[in-house]
């Protein structure tokens, strides 16, 4: 079956830039997109198609999706921007989510 | 503004048995797909189904196939997910997602099925 390999945990400082990678076989052939979940709260959409934002979310989060490789790039972290990040792919009848990234931000 | 609430979840014995519904506002709710995702306590996200906006079409996650059915009533904007054989495996919180083109762009809170004796 198609697996989604994220990094269990990244860490920034507030300002910095924060970047979170989902690899899959030919990833950059599908269309990827990023969710954001805090905790206690329901997951929601920043990136959708690779690398467009949803009505609302900030500018400062951006993606890109190239070879294996899925990228959410987070550009001047703020300290509510720490969250559990999930990626996720799909195909014609597939749908597979990444085991998530924590997002720290110190 | 779109809005998915969610419920039916509870407390249910193995090999049991439950139905969640999920009604949806906000939205042409025919022209979208729909989806039902769940987490597991601590854990990540998994994708459990998804019908059409039509219902004719349906898939489903692999660790469910053969026990669950989604289905849809476009009369009443609700979506449903007929769970049967439950097994503890299946405890989770069960979001209900719009899922229009290949991503889920608005979620509901969530219900939490739990599976134990």
């Amino acid at each position: 079956s198609y697996e989604l390999t994220q990094p269990p945990s990244v860490s920034v400082s507030p300002g910095q830039t924060a970047s979170i990678t989902c690899s899959g076989d030919r990833l950059g052939k599908q269309y990827a997109c990023w969710y954001q979940q805090k905790p206690g709260q329901s997951p929601m959409l920043v990136i959708y198609q690779d690398n467009q934002r949803p009505s609302g979310i900030p500018e400062r989060f951006s993606g890109s999706n190239s070879g294996n490789t899925a990228t959410l790039t987070i550009s001047g972290t703020l300290a509510m921007d720490e969250a559990d990040y999930y990626c996720q792919a799909w195909d014609s009848s597939t749908v597979v989510f990444g085991g998530g990234t924590k997002l720290t931000v110190l | 503004e779109v809005l998915l609430v969610e419920s039916g979840g509870g407390l249910v014995q193995p090999g049991g048995s439950l139905r969640l519904s999920c009604v949806a506002s906000g939205f042409t709710f025919s022209s979208d797909a729909m989806s039902w995702v769940r987490q597991a306590p601590g854990k990540g996200l998994e994708f459990v189904s998804a019908v059409s906006g039509n219902g004719v079409s349906a898939f489903y996650g692999d660790s469910v196939k053969g026990r669950f059915a989604i289905s849809r009533d476009n009369s009443k904007n609700t979506v449903y997910l007929h769970m049967k054989n439950l097994r503890a495996e299946d405890t989770a919180v069960y979001y209900c997602a719009k899922w229009p083109n290949g991503y889920f762009d608005s979620w509901g809170q969530g219900t939490l099925v739990t599976v134990s004796s």
